[in-house]
């Protein structure tokens, strides 16, 4: 595809499931971003990957949240035993190795909704 | 650290009226990237433009431009003669500038301006 997909697009879990939530970046870009964005609040920054290597992850609010990109194309954002306050959209960004102007690409992201 | 701060949270006007989007900025790099993004009731977030730390030339598209001001640590966003689609939040982003074959880039956005506009 021509930009950055995410699915599923809506996710409804009840509290203590542990969901999946996918990103596909353009086809060969190396970086790779996860961002978490509250309702009423801007992107916050969660993970970066440069091809399969998680480089940073230092925005991960806590130990349920993991994330992995093992073939430095897909990745995938894993939440264990959700909670409540992980409610949010979960935004993708993917980058060219030589982007000028540091250009991410966002995907729609993925609304992750916990009852 | 770096910080963005917009500090209008909800802005209304009516069609036609041109109308200013505030955005402030805190970093300690010499060199780095300003963005404006666009996210309509979609959810999606739209590009809409990046500024170098060390150009500080305004810039215009069509209704909309960019007033950048290093001094104030300020880059403005302004739409001219608004219409009912540019209703959407506006999120002013900060990064680090670099060799992006080293340096990583995360951009740290401002908590965004829902701008209304009523025909």
């Amino acid at each position: 595809g021509a930009g950055v997909s995410q699915s599923p697009r809506y996710k409804v879990a009840k509290r203590g499931q542990d969901v999946a939530l996918r990103c596909d970046p353009i086809s060969g870009h190396v970086s790779l971003f996860w961002y978490q964005q509250a309702l009423g609040q801007g992107p916050e920054f969660l993970t970066y990957f440069q091809n399969e290597a998680q480089l940073d992850k230092s925005g991960l609010p806590s130990d349920r949240f993991f994330a992995e990109r093992p073939e430095g194309s897909v990745s995938t954002l894993k939440i264990q035993r959700t909670q409540q306050e992980d409610s949010a959209v979960y935004l993708c960004a993917s980058r060219a190795e030589r982007s000028s102007y540091n250009e991410q690409f966002f995907g729609p992201g993925t609304r992750l909704t916990v009852l | 650290a770096q910080k963005v701060t917009q500090a209008q949270t909800e802005i209304s006007v009516v069609e036609k009226e041109d109308v200013t989007l505030d955005c402030v900025y805190e970093t300690r790099d010499t060199t780095y990237y300003l963005f404006w993004y666009k996210q309509p009731p979609s959810g999606e977030l739209v590009f809409l433009i990046r500024r170098n730390s060390f150009d500080e030339q305004n810039e215009i598209n069509g209704r909309y431009s960019w007033n950048f001001q290093k001094s104030t640590s300020s880059f403005n966003f302004t739409i001219t003669a608004s219409q009912v689609v540019d209703s959407a939040v506006y999120f002013c982003a900060l990064s680090e500038a670099g060799n992006y074959g080293g340096s990583q880039g995360n951009l740290i956005f401002g908590k965004g301006t829902k701008l209304s506009v009523k025909p």
